[in-house]
């Protein structure tokens, strides 16, 4: 079936080096992409978010690219800190007529930031 | 400040009985809300979305029979497994929509353990 998935599951980067995490998905109606990243025990938290209108966004440190021609996403972080090792899940809206407000997870990225 | 607030953040129960977690939107009105299921190391899995004065839908392969959704009100949802066993041991994280599909806000989800 169609999914949202993640080339790699662990990334580990040096402190201050720039984080790139990767995500493909497969539903070429999807028109609403989120990066989420989640710390141990905690629920997701809203990092960047992009619309298929779009191809790059910029929040702070963070960057959203979004490829819609190989269907691929990916989230870079700027200057890696300690504070940014977490597990990171791109997600997926397939709008409304595609079920609502609901989202698919991809696989997550677990991102180890070494000092 | 949190938007959406679960409860109990932790819960252990004895194998056959029932457990209620219940999933609160603190600063705007749900029209809906989601309930994920999260195993260690792996990714959200979403088991349904609740509606507002209307049932539940559930996703495939989900028992709705064993875990029972009500929305009673535009703040409140509730998630009830039950008969619990220890493979219902799990994290479970809550999502809650406006109307607005952009504004979606995550809970800091509940463990359960089935003992």
């Amino acid at each position: 079936g169609e999914s949202v998935g993640l080339h790699l599951p662990t990334l580990s980067v040096q402190e201050g080096d720039n984080s790139i995490i990767n995500c493909a998905y497969s539903n070429s109606a999807s028109d609403y992409f989120i990066w989420y990243k989640q710390e141990s025990g905690k629920g997701p938290q809203f990092i960047i978010d992009i619309r298929s209108n779009m191809d790059k966004r910029q929040g702070q440190r963070v960057t959203v690219l979004l490829n819609k021609t190989v269907k691929h996403l990916s989230l870079q972080i700027a200057a890696t800190q300690p504070g940014d090792s977490a597990v990171y899940f791109c997600a997926e809206n397939r709008g409304r007529t595609g079920g609502g407000n609901k989202l698919t997870f991809g696989t997550g990225t677990q991102l180890k930031v070494e000092l | 400040g949190a938007v959406v607030s679960q409860h109990p953040s932790r819960v252990i129960c004895k194998s056959g009985t029932s457990v209620k977690i219940e999933c609160r939107s603190l600063d705007f009105q749900a029209t809906t809300m989601f309930w994920y299921r999260q195993f260690p190391k792996q990714s959200l899995m979403l088991m349904a979305t609740s509606n507002e004065g209307s049932k539940a839908t559930y996703e495939q392969g989900v028992e709705k029979d064993k875990f029972l959704i009500n929305h009673a009100s535009l703040t409140l949802s509730t998630l009830t497994v039950t008969s619990a066993h220890p493979e219902d041991s799990s994290f479970y994280i809550c999502s809650a929509s406006t109307d607005s599909r952009n504004t979606i806000y995550f809970g800091e989800g509940s463990w359960l353990t089935v003992v």
